[in-house]
């Protein structure tokens, strides 16, 4: 049963410090997301990235975020520092292409103090 | 994990019957779209999708109907369990990979 997997599950930190979260895609995707999701304004994209080459990161906050793919197997998001109002669930999705659906995994519960 | 807000309109069905959930598109032109289902503390799970060029598709025990005069969406869950209660969105796409995430719809199956 193919899944997208991410870690850390929770993350805890406090404000100034970095946050490093990752994501294995589903094996042969091509497609991969990156979203942060809030009570207040549900799933916004931060990144999309197609065959490892970033191509959108319109939705990050350039100056702390940064997105990247090293290989095919691993997505980082990471943020340097971290602010309180970073605080939400960061989800990855991948899809085996831009046709077809996403698949998300379970999310990174990210808090910062 | 809710999809958004604090007062996600709420659908309460019993156990056994069917569920009609709905959602509303921004954009006639968008020619594909997805529900998703998703359950306290986990990540969206997809359900099923269509595509503009079908006004219906049936899974296992799901069904989506796609009324593009009135950009409409469906989703029905026949026989509704359990195991359904879950936080229900619709995405539509908009241009090559971005999707538009509708609100949510709080779905309650009652014994």
């Amino acid at each position: 049963d193919a899944r997208v997997t991410q870690t850390p599950r929770d993350k805890v930190t406090e404000m100034g410090q970095e946050v490093t979260m990752r994501c294995q895609p589903i094996l042969g995707h091509n497609t991969v997301f990156w979203y942060r999701q809030t009570m207040m304004q549900g799933l916004e994209l931060l990144a999309y990235f197609r065959n490892r080459a970033p191509l959108d990161d319109s939705g990050m906050p350039k100056d702390r975020f940064s997105a990247e793919m090293p290989d095919a197997t691993l997505a980082t998001l990471k943020i340097q520092p971290s602010e309180p109002r970073d605080s939400a669930v960061y989800f990855c999705a991948s899809g085996l292409t831009d046709l077809g659906p996403q698949f998300f995994g379970p999310g990174t519960r990210l808090t910062v103090l | 994990g809710e999809s958004v807000g604090l007062h996600l309109p709420t659908l309460s069905v019993q156990e056994g019957d069917n569920s009609i959930i709905n959602c509303a598109y921004s954009n006639s032109a968008s020619d594909y779209f997805i529900w998703y289902k998703q359950e306290s503390g986990k990540g969206p799970q997809f359900i099923i999708d269509i595509r503009s060029n079908m006004d219906k598709r049936q899974g296992q025990r799901v069904t989506v109907l796609l009324n593009k005069t009135v950009k409409h969406l469906s989703l029905q869950i026949a026989a509704t369990q359990p195991g359904d209660s879950a936080v229900y969105f619709c995405a539509e796409k908009e241009g090559t990979y971005k999707y538009i995430f509708g609100t949510g719809t709080r779905l309650k199956v009652l014994a």
